[in-house]
């Protein structure tokens, strides 16, 4: 069974862009997480969905959004990208929850 | 891992020695449990979890002790080989939760 899978890998923008990450999940699997990961807060969950709703939130701005399509696929999307928001970007996927949560490689985003 | 150039707490262990890896968790009320390893470039990569209505969890070569008592979690580690060196993080999910709250990280360094 293939695993959760990211793309892109790496990206480059600069402040005052936007940029939307996709992950596709394992299959079968129908919640879907995301974490940003920084040498200085670790790693920090965003929002997970499930069966195309938003589930839980975290403390991130609003300037960071996600939606869920209808094949489990999931994408994020930050907005007007600060310096800060620099980071890996990593999304898991389990059944459901309290379920295994795995992992994809991450894309690596960097704000210039 | 992301963490790498962060001061972690750094675990150096002769290859085919035991390791233990500690962790404090913050949360009275988590009833969820996982250990994560993740090596330079790669997302988490799933180890082991353990719910919090056992106390001890064996896998192929890790074990897991929970200590609701004192909040504290444990990776045993046996007969560590060189793969096994990156970063191992901890993390807890409240009831009814998939979010996952990731500890800062303890990377270990096998000596071959």
């Amino acid at each position: 069974k293939a695993g959760v899978t990211q793309t892109p890998r790496y990206l480059i923008k600069t402040r005052g862009q936007q940029v939307t990450l996709s992950c596709s999940p394992i299959s079968g699997h129908r919640s879907v997480s995301w974490y940003q990961q920084t040498p200085g807060q670790g790693l920090q969950f965003l929002f997970e969905y499930f069966s195309e709703t938003q589930r839980n939130k975290g403390n991130f701005p609003g300037r960071f959004s996600g939606r869920q399509f209808s094949n489990s696929r999931s994408e994020m999307n930050v907005s007007t990208l600060e310096l800060g928001d620099s980071a890996l970007y990593l999304c898991a996927s389990s059944l459901g929850s309290k379920q295994t949560q795995y992992f994809g490689p991450g894309t690596r985003l960097l704000v210039l | 891992g992301e963490s790498v150039g962060l001061h972690l707490p750094t675990l150096s262990v002769q290859e085919g020695d035991n390791s233990i890896i500690n962790c404090a968790y913050s949360n009275s009320a988590s009833d969820y449990f996982i250990w994560y390893k993740q090596e330079s470039g790669k997302g988490p990569q799933f180890i082991i979890d353990i719910r919090s209505n056992m106390d001890k969890r064996q896998g192929q070569r890790v074990t897991v002790l929970l200590n609701k008592t004192v909040k504290h979690l444990s990776l045993q580690i046996a007969a560590t080989q060189p793969g096994d060196s990156a970063v191992y993080f901890c993390a807890e999910s409240l009831p009814g939760n998939n979010r996952l709250a990731f500890g800062k990280g303890n990377q270990v360094v096998v000596i071959p």
